[in-house]
Order: structure tokens, then C-alpha cells, then sequence
């Protein structure tokens, strides 16, 4: 499995400000996921980032909220932007496994929003 | 109704017991069935992987994936304080690169 690193592990941010998490991985991946968890809540799917491509945002989703950067095979960058308290969670970026459905997290980012 | 039910608990057990931890599911196009762990403030970690029904054994940790009722449980044997944690049911349709994940359910193992 790949190993994966995030940046920052946690900070705290006032609203209406922007916070760009960093996610690096230690081997050429060809798909990389952002994930949100909320308390008590299960995973929810961000968006997927390709490299060399438009990252793909699901449902309730948006580029202008959560821009996405794919440079290269290793490496992605979630920003959450003009944030509000609702934007409180831990941030989890995921690679897929050899299998291809299994997912391998990072540790993930906690941002609390004041 | 969720894809996927899990009781979040949390579910308090004493060291050395057996755990039985479930989910079920409304997707029978669903073939492959994960269980990760998540420690406090760490990321999940896929802990077992199954495709179809049957069991699975890895060391102290039992899948079962029973398609018909679709349910599938994780077992624990000799939980140790080590086990506690938050663990997650997942599946998939094969093919999507993108589980479906329950919301975990907490274990507590105290001494």
C-alpha cells in the first residue's frame, strides 16, 4: 500500500477564509480522492483528481468551494475556500489500491472553522 | 433508506471477548466488501478485503459477507485495549474505484 502524507494535520480558521490542504504520495498514482468526515457521519466523497485533467466533483460538490490541483503523480491540493463553521470536519485525501476499489487514506486534516 | 446501515454505537466490550460488528446493505449489485480502522485522529486502514459471500480469516479477524440477507459482520476474537477504535464497513460494484461507506461503529475494549 501506498503511504501518504497530509498537510496541515489540524488548524483552526476563522471564516471567510481559505485553507489549501496538501497531499503527497510516496509512489505514481493515477487517481487520487478528497473525502470529508464529518462527526458521526461516514465518508463523503469530494471529488476525484486526475492528473493532467479537471478534477471530477460529486453531487453538492463545487469547483469554486473546493478547488482542486493535480501537478503531477504524487502529489494534490484541496483548498476549502470562504469557509463557514459548516465547513468543520476532517479532510482525507485516498489512493486506490492494486485492486482498484480498496481505498488507502491519508491521515487526514482537521480544520475547525470560527 | 442509506446504501449502507451501521450502528454507530458505541459498543463496550471487556478484553477478551468476542466482537461482532455489522452492517447491511440495499445495493445487491455490491461485490466487494471492505472493513477498515480508524484510530483517533488517524486516517482509516483497510483491514479486511472480501469479494463475494463467505468468510475470510486474517489472524484474530473474521469477514463474513452473507449476499442473500446482505449483511456482512467482522468478528473479533481475544479483542485487546488495542482494538478500540472506530471501525467502517465499504463496498463496491467492482470496476467504480469508489466504495460506499457505512458511518463506523466505535468500539471500546477496556482491560
Amino acid at each position: 500500500s501506498a503511504v501518504i502524507s497530509q498537510k496541515p494535520s489540524r488548524d483552526i480558521c476563522q471564516r471567510g477564509t481559505s485553507l489549501t490542504i496538501q497531499c503527497q504520495v510516496d509512489s505514481q498514482v493515477t487517481m487520487m480522492f478528497w473525502y470529508r468526515q464529518q462527526p458521526g457521519q461516514s465518508l463523503t466523497l469530494i471529488a476525484t483528481a486526475n492528473q493532467g485533467s479537471e478534477a471530477t466533483y460529486e453531487s453538492g460538490f463545487v469547483i469554486d468551494k473546493f478547488p482542486i490541483s493535480r501537478p503531477n503523480l504524487t502529489f494534490s491540493t484541496l483548498t476549502v475556500s470562504n469557509m463557514s463553521p459548516e465547513d468543520s470536519s476532517i479532510y482525507l485525501c485516498s489512493v486506490t489500491g492494486y485492486r482498484g476499489d480498496e481505498q488507502y487514506f491519508g491521515p487526514g486534516t482537521r480544520l475547525t472553522v470560527t | 433508506q442509506k446504501e449502507v446501515e451501521q450502528d454507530p454505537g458505541p459498543l463496550s466490550v471487556p478484553e477478551g471477548a468476542i466482537v461482532s460488528l455489522n452492517c447491511t446493505y440495499s445495493n445487491s449489485a455490491f461485490q466487494y466488501f471492505m472493513w477498515y480502522r480508524q484510530y483517533s485522529r488517524k486516517g482509516p486502514e483497510l483491514l479486511m478485503y472480501t469479494y463475494s459471500s463467505g468468510n475470510k480469516e486474517d489472524g484474530r479477524f473474521t469477514a463474513q459477507v452473507d449476499k442473500s440477507s446482505k449483511y456482512i459482520s467482522l468478528f473479533i476474537r481475544d479483542s485487546q485495549p488495542s482494538d478500540s477504535a472506530t471501525y467502517l464497513c465499504a463496498m463496491s460494484e467492482g470496476g467504480s474505484y469508489i466504495p460506499t461507506f457505512g458511518r463506523g461503529t466505535s468500539l471500546i475494549v477496556h482491560p
